[in-house]
């Protein structure tokens, strides 16, 4: 059974304070591994997609790599607008396109 | 680009009565669509998937004679709670995957469900 593990449950930062988040992951064969973002009551906004290790990619202060076991997301001095729940969710090949999602960290940036 | 959208954003309803939800895509076509349930504080939880033109595919545990899924075009589908109960109060969400995307999926805002 597909299983993602996402830490730290909640993560506090001053703005500018640069931080990384951990997506731990175990699945049968990696079609992808998602990144989004959710803020209160919306739906996820999709960030990334990472297909295979040693894979990276960026959008702004962020930046998500992959490893065979992990995802990390990095943000480099965040704003408070980028206080938000960031999910990471896991696709396997042979899964038919469903998605298995960690249960987020909840990143708050005071200013 | 790919856009979906929910409606009702949120809906209060008495229990007993059925609550059906939109889910559309709206500047692409989805021959795949998704619906998720999410409680507070916790991650999503898939409880279909739904196929244009086909029956949807639903996970263990969740009853499909409780939540109705139609997905009667490439940009349209719809969840029904018949005879909701207040324990099935949530934030439901869909999802759509463009045709020929077999991995990114595009969130609708949810609709978030009370039953009173």
């Amino acid at each position: 059974e597909d299983q993602v593990t996402q830490s730290p449950e909640a993560l506090r930062l001053q703005e500018g304070e640069s931080s990384s988040l951990n997506c731990s992951y175990t699945v049968s064969g990696l079609r992808g591994l998602f990144w989004y973002r959710q803020d209160p009551g919306k739906g996820p906004e999709f960030l990334f997609t990472l297909y295979s290790a040693g894979e990276e990619k960026e959008k702004e202060r962020l930046k998500a790599t992959l490893t065979k076991k992990e995802s990390f997301l990095h943000i480099t001095a965040p704003k408070p607008e980028d206080s938000a729940t960031y999910l990471c969710a896991v696709q396997a090949n042979t899964n038919a396109g469903k998605s298995t999602f960690g249960d987020g960290t909840t990143l708050t940036v005071k200013p | 680009g790919a856009v979906v959208s929910q409606h009702p954003s949120w809906v209060i309803c008495k229990s007993g009565t059925s609550v059906k939800i939109e889910c559309r895509s709206l500047d692409f076509q989805a021959t795949t669509m998704f619906w998720y349930r999410q409680f507070p504080k916790q991650s999503l939880m898939l409880m279909a998937t739904s196929n244009e033109g086909s029956k949807a595919t639903y996970e263990q545990g969740v009853e499909k004679d409780k939540f109705l899924i139609n997905h009667a075009s490439l940009t349209l589908s719809t969840l029904t709670v018949t005879s909701a109960h207040p324990e099935d109060s949530s934030f439901y969400i869909c999802s759509a995957r463009l045709a020929g995307d077999q991995e990114t999926q595009y969130f609708g805002p949810g609709t978030r469900l009370l039953v009173l």
